[in-house]
This record gives C-alpha cells, sequence and structure tokens, in this order.
C-alpha cells in the first residue's frame, strides 16, 4: 500500500522559535496533502488543504502565517509552525492523496512540544 | 462543529465478542471512511463505502450506511485484543477530498 511519511517524529522546541514538519509520499505522487492536528484525547481537527504548486487552503480559524504550508513537489509538503507557543503543543497528521483517488494515506505523526 | 458524532465513546468487551460503534453526520455526503488509530500513531485506513452503498465487508468487519439517517455503523465481530484502538468515521462531501472526522471511539478489548 502506499506510505507516507512524516519527520521528525518527536519535537521539543522553546516557546518563540519555528518548528518544521515534513511530509512524504514514498511511493506515489500526492497532488493534494492534508495537514491536521490533534489534541489528546480528541479527534483529528483539518487545518489545511495543500495542493502541489499552489497557496494552501486554511479552515476557518486557522492562522495562516503562523501555521506555514508549502507543498513543492508532488512527494513533499511542509507545515512551519512560527514563534511557538506552548499551546500549539500538539500531534501534527498529515495525509497525502493521489490524483484521482478517494483513500487518503495518513503519515504517523509528529509530536511537537513547546516548552 | 465541524465534526460529525460518534457513540459510544468508549467501549471496553471481552475477546471473540462483537464490537458495534456509531456514526452520525449532517450533510449530504460522497462516500464515508473508517480508520483506526493505535495509541499515538497514524491513522489506518479500513474501509470507504460510498453514498449509494447500503452494507459493506472487509473481512472482520462491516459497515453499513443509511443516507436518509444520516448514520453509518461499523461492527466488527469476533474481537481480537489487537483490535484495541480508536475508531473515527469520516466524512467525504466532495469538497476536494477534504474529511471532517467524528469524535470517535475508544474500543478496549480484554483478553
Amino acid at each position: 500500500g502506499a506510505v507516507v511519511s512524516q519527520h521528525p517524529s518527536r519535537v521539543i522546541c522553546k516557546s518563540g522559535t519555528s518548528v518544521k514538519i515534513e511530509c512524504r509520499s514514498l511511493d506515489f505522487q500526492a497532488t493534494t496533502m492534508f495537514w491536521y492536528r490533534q489534541f489528546p484525547k480528541q479527534s483529528l481537527m483539518l487545518m489545511a488543504t495543500s495542493n502541489e504548486g499552489s497557496k494552501a487552503t486554511y479552515e476557518q480559524g486557522v492562522e495562516k502565517d503562523k501555521f506555514l504550508i508549502n507543498h513543492a513537489s508532488l512527494t513533499l509538503s511542509t507545515l512551519t509552525v512560527t514563534s511557538a507557543h506552548p499551546e500549539d503543543s500538539s500531534f501534527y497528521i498529515c495525509s497525502a492523496r493521489g490524483p484521482g483517488l478517494h483513500e487518503q494515506y495518513f503519515g504517523p505523526g509528529t509530536r511537537l512540544t513547546v516548552t | 462543529s465541524q465534526q460529525g458524532e460518534e457513540d459510544p465513546q468508549a467501549l471496553s468487551i471481552q475477546e471473540g465478542e462483537n464490537a458495534t460503534m456509531n456514526c452520525s453526520y449532517k450533510t449530504s455526503i460522497n462516500n464515508l471512511q473508517w480508520y483506526r488509530q493505535n495509541s499515538g500513531r497514524g491513522l489506518v485506513h479500513l474501509i470507504l463505502i460510498r453514498s449509494n452503498e447500503r452494507e459493506k465487508h472487509s473481512g472482520r468487519l462491516r459497515v453499513t450506511l443509511d443516507t436518509s439517517k444520516k448514520s453509518s455503523s461499523l461492527l466488527i465481530t469476533a474481537s481480537r485484543a489487537a483490535d484495541t484502538a480508536s475508531y473515527f468515521c469520516a466524512t467525504d462531501r466532495n469538497q476536494g477530498g477534504k474529511l471532517i472526522f467524528g469524535q470517535g471511539t475508544e474500543l478496549s478489548v480484554k483478553p
């Protein structure tokens, strides 16, 4: 099956710094990638949709200047959390979808802790 | 809320028993998908049922969809301890692939 990787799997950073999370589709071309955030014991909340070569579409309430998304190639999307604060601590999960597919393939997630 | 509802929120059963989880949603959909998540891990796709389908099987999984009631159920038969995980339904409303996730059911299967 299709594989999506995320890097890093865990990151701890100080308040005020920026953190970049990578999402890669390893064996298929991902025309669309999605970024989700999940707080403990809660469901996934869609943050933004990223299409290769175009600007990301953010969900209502998600600050585009704080969560920078770049989808520069058909196999890589990055999420940068800028000026991170403790309330940004969460589990960030990406998913990828190939052309003509209904299924999304999820990465293993990145645990971000901001101290 | 953008999310649908799932019930129960938590379910604890013995190995060998069946587990049923329900999902309700609010708008018309293109398809509905069920995912599994082990603690602290990513999601694994289990099954997709299209809006024009009523029932689908995959191994020990059986999914039903009632579009008139805007609800779906996931049945896991002959459960195993390894089935312990959180299960989420997600609806695709044909908006460029965006999925809206339910709140999830935490299933615990005791050996």
